[in-house]
């Protein structure tokens, strides 16, 4: 069971938007930054978000991060085959001091 | 180019020993908070332990602590996670990744992942 709750599975058309839910509670998404990543088949996770909203230079601005409260929202828009992927949240617990993420969800489009 | 490179997994027997090694290379390794991260699988990721870019702080995964050692030598650019008392369940891919400007705000260097194989 992990920390942060994120939906398993997520689906849209080529061309359409999405969003990711990633739920927490006052000791880590309220107080702290959220990321996400992207995990590829067989590949490393990626950083897509840091610091809630930023994007790393190189991540295009069809991914955006957002938070409110204990939650935080992935959105993709213009979908790509290729965006298929595994996507987690991620965040820092300050009462157990430690990093925690989401299940994760996979995507499909 | 900021690259990191995880090396010494293997496999195991359970109640052996492994010692991991993350070189980095492309920034100023120093400078940073590194983390030890794992995936088991077909599982999702789960955060293994963190150091500070002085070693002013370690922490660790309840499921890890007291038999894993995470350490830095800042003059060779590696982090390095020593396993002790290995457990099956501790069959996973780890990898090392930097934490974005010490904020917290995410790990945006990864390495390509070292396999560990836990089995009798």
């Amino acid at each position: 069971q992990s920390v942060l709750t994120q939906p398993p599975s997520v689906s849209a058309a080529p061309g359409q938007k999405v969003t990711i839910s990633c739920s927490g509670s006052t000791s880590n998404i309220l107080n702290n930054y959220v990321s996400w990543y992207q995990q590829l088949p067989g590949t490393a996770p990626k950083l897509l978000i840091y610091d809630n909203s930023e994007r790393p230079s190189g991540i295009p601005d069809r991914f955006s991060g957002s938070k409110s409260g204990t939650s935080a929202t992935l959105g993709i828009t213009g979908l790509q085959t290729g965006d298929e992927a595994d996507y987690y949240c991620g965040t820092w617990d300050s009462v157990l001091s430690v990093w925690v993420f989401g299940g994760g969800t996979k995507l499909t489009v | 180019e900021e690259q990191l490179v995880e090396s010494g997994g293997g496999l195991v027997k359970p109640g052996g020993s492994l010692r991991l090694s993350c070189e980095a290379s492309g920034f100023t390794f120093s400078g940073y908070s590194m983390n030890w991260v794992r995936q088991a699988p077909g599982t999702g990721l789960e955060w293994v332990s963190s150091i500070g870019s002085t070693s002013s702080y370690r922490y660790y995964a309840d499921s890890v602590k007291g038999r894993f050692t995470i350490s830095r030598d800042n003059a060779k650019n590696s982090l390095f996670l020593q396993m002790d008392s290995l457990r099956v369940e501790d069959t996973a891919v780890y990898y090392c990744a930097r934490d974005v400007s010490g904020s917290l705000g995410g790990l945006d260097v990864w390495g390509q992942g070292t396999t560990v194989t836990v089995s009798s």
